[in-house]
């Protein structure tokens, strides 16, 4: 299996433009999770997903900010308007439930800086 | 979920086994241990989790305190390729909640 695929790896924006991060998850995995990671905060998890239903929504940091995930294959995180502060490292992950394991797969991450 | 406490970093001689600690002191019976790393500019990678027996896997070792109140995680020969950050997870295992909270973790570096 490939793992969990990001794109793009690296986007350098402007204020006030749109941005859209991508992820497909491992075949099979039913959750998926979109995190942020910066040095001030470390990791946070924003939103996760259940058989492509959201869950839990609740670190997403402002209305500015909204996930979709319209199939079992491909989410999105998209940003607009982008803000300076919003320059992070977007990761995402997925996952199979079984048993008491959690094991999260993680993706090589998108580096977004807005300029 | 538990809080837990870990060292802001380690280092260890390349080849000798590296242990980190965890201090979890406010574990509750239903809880489960887990560790992830994070090397340099990647994702988070899993590594093993327990409940209250030790657990050994194929990268690591978990030891748990009989209390469980602390673990230990034991990289029995470290390489150069293991200096990571290390993030020690206490979450319940049951429920609907499925979101895994990371802290700052140990920056464990490996010194040839």
């Amino acid at each position: 299996d490939a793992g969990v695929i990001q794109s793009p790896r690296h986007e350098v924006t402007e204020m006030g433009q749109e941005v859209t991060l991508r992820c497909k998850p491992i075949s099979g995995h039913d959750y998926l999770f979109w995190y942020r990671q910066t040095m001030m905060r470390g990791l946070e998890l924003l939103i996760y997903f259940n058989n492509n239903v959201p869950i839990d929504d609740s670190g997403m940091p402002e209305d500015r900010f909204s996930a979709k995930m319209p199939n079992a294959s491909f989410s999105t995180l998209k940003i607009q308007p982008s803000e300076p502060r919003d320059s992070a490292v977007y990761f995402c992950a997925s996952s199979l439930r079984s048993g008491s394991s959690y094991e999260q797969y993680f993706g090589p991450g998108t580096r977004l800086t807005v300029t | 979920d538990a809080k837990t406490t870990q060292p802001p970093s380690m280092d260890c001689a390349e080849g000798r086994a590296a242990n980190l600690p965890c201090n979890h002191s406010t574990i509750s019976g239903n809880e489960y241990v887990y560790w992830y790393r994070q090397i340099h500019s990647q994702g988070p990678q899993y590594i093993i989790h327990g409940l209250k027996n030790n657990e050994t896997n194929e990268m690591a070792s978990l030891i748990i305190t009989e209390d469980r109140k602390s673990s230990t995680l034991i990289l029995p020969h470290a390489t150069l390729r293991d200096t990571a950050v290390y993030y020690c997870i206490v979450r319940f295992s049951g429920g609907s909640n499925y979101k895994l909270t990371f802290g700052k973790g140990t920056l464990l570096t490996v010194n040839p």
